[in-house]
């Protein structure tokens, strides 16, 4: 699976957007792109995921370039609840493939 | 979404004993489970994966004699640590794919402690 770049920590204001940035200049064509986020002490949960075109879901929108070696999470209105570890994912779009985690991107969402 | 459940959520055991994980798909059947080890302050660790009616894929490092993993049915998949020992003491997460979905979904963890 291709490797992926974080900022390990990021800040967003309660009510504002918050835009959680990857990278992952490796990816092939037929790895999908996929946003999991883990709250403190929880299992990850699922967030969203696209191969080359923007997705949105009731959770974010996703974002990804043209070349496809970089995309960005975007939770429109973060709340406090908002707070955990974002983490970015590359991977075969196929059911029993795996999911490598890198370290992820703590955000924090101050009141 | 699809359900996973863990039990039990947090176990505390001696030293030299053996501690049984259960994972299970709620509402899905899951041909493949994953299991995932998570020390503090630090990332998801992907173990083995888990085939139904099969044996398990373990991961570099990961000893497959000390980590038993049985997927005996589509919907339950159990990881016994044997003979623990305080290093083993982590945050253990199982995942499912539901049915030719593409999205893993996790079960809530659980924290075993070994004295």
């Amino acid at each position: 699976d291709a490797k992926t770049t974080q900022p390990p920590s990021m800040d967003c204001a309660e009510g504002r957007a918050a835009n959680l940035p990857c990278n992952h200049s490796t990816i092939s064509g037929n790895e999908y792109v996929y946003w999991y986020r883990q709250i403190h002490s929880q299992g990850p949960q699922y967030i969203i995921h696209g191969l080359k075109n923007n997705e949105t879901n009731e959770m974010a929108s996703l974002i990804i370039t043209e070349d496809r070696k970089s995309s960005t999470l975007i939770l429109p209105h973060a709340t406090l609840r908002d707070t955990a570890v974002y983490y970015c994912i590359v991977r075969v779009g196929t059911s029993g493939s795996r999911l490598t985690f890198g370290e992820g991107t703590q955000l924090t969402v101050n009141p | 979404g699809a359900v996973v459940s863990q039990h039990p959520s947090r176990v505390i055991c001696k030293s030299g004993t053996s501690v049984k994980i259960e994972c299970r798909s709620l509402d899905f059947q899951a041909t493949t489970m994953f299991w995932y080890r998570q020390f503090p302050k630090q990332s998801l660790m992907l173990m083995a994966t888990s085939n139904e009616g099969s044996k398990a894929t373990y991961e570099q490092g990961v000893e497959k004699d000390k980590f038993l993993i049985n997927h005996a049915s589509l919907t339950l998949s159990t990881l016994t640590v044997t003979s623990a020992h305080p290093e083993d003491s982590s945050f253990y997460i199982c995942s499912a794919n539901a049915g030719g979905g593409d999205e893993q979904f996790f079960g809530p963890g659980t924290r075993l402690t070994v004295l």
